[in-house]
């Protein structure tokens, strides 16, 4: 596609349940990023994929959260046991490994209940 | 405070006046890059200044960039309504090979008309 998709836009979901949400990275782009932004806040750093592989996981929030990337290509962001504080937009970005210029997806709007 | 802090907070102007906005950060970069938001959703790319570059202009948009005192600045000259949104600056850190970007918690501009 043209851009970073991510689905679904919205999600309402109750305190407990686990959400899956998704990204489609720009095509040919290696690297894959997640992001989470809480209202008004900046951009906080969650997981970010090279290919297949994540080497880097230092901003998951806690065990409830994990990601994996299958194919090089799409993305999916899993939530257990979801809490109120896990409520935010959920943004995911794509770049070319030699590129330092990060594309970014429309986001996630998650509420937790 | 963290690595790529703006400021103001928030910047209110008048249409046709000029926006500046400041991003101070912490550790050496590769580059640091200007993003903007609009409503909470997906982040554009703005502009792109590597660590060895002191200006940069694209449009109406002319960054600066102080690496003796780990600053830049973004400014918005004849602004627009249009031009209201977040705007955030993120420095892609030496360290390692993973393009992780560090985002402030940015300024918000509102334009009026």
């Amino acid at each position: 596609g043209a851009g970073v998709s991510q689905s679904p836009s919205n999600k309402v979901t109750e305190k407990g349940k686990d959400v899956e949400l998704r990204c489609d990275p720009i095509s040919g782009h290696t690297a894959l990023y997640w992001y989470r932004q809480s209202l008004g806040q900046g951009l906080e750093f969650l997981i970010y994929f090279q290919g297949n592989s994540a080497p880097d996981k230092s901003g998951l929030p806690s065990d409830r959260f994990s990601a994996e990337r299958t194919g090089g290509s799409v993305s999916t962001l899993t939530i257990q046991r979801t809490q109120q504080e896990d409520s935010a937009v959920y943004l995911c970005a794509s770049s070319s490994y030699l590129q330092e210029t990060q594309y970014f997806g429309p986001g996630t709007r998650l509420l937790v209940l | 405070s963290q690595q790529g802090e703006e400021d103001p907070q928030a910047l209110s102007i008048q249409e046709g006046e000029n926006a500046t906005m400041n991003c101070s950060y912490k550790t050496s970069i590769n580059n640091l890059q200007w993003y903007r938001q609009n409503s909470g959703r997906g982040l554009v790319h703005l502009i792109l200044i590597r660590s060895n570059e002191r200006e940069k202009h694209s449009g109406r948009l002319r960054v600066t960039l102080d690496t003796s005192k780990k600053s830049s600045s973004l400014l918005i000259t004849a602004s627009r309504a249009a031009d209201t949104a977040s705007y955030f600056c993120a420095t892609d850190a030496v360290s390692g090979s993973a393009r992780q970007l560090t985002f402030g918690s940015g300024t918000q501009l509102t334009v009026l008309p």
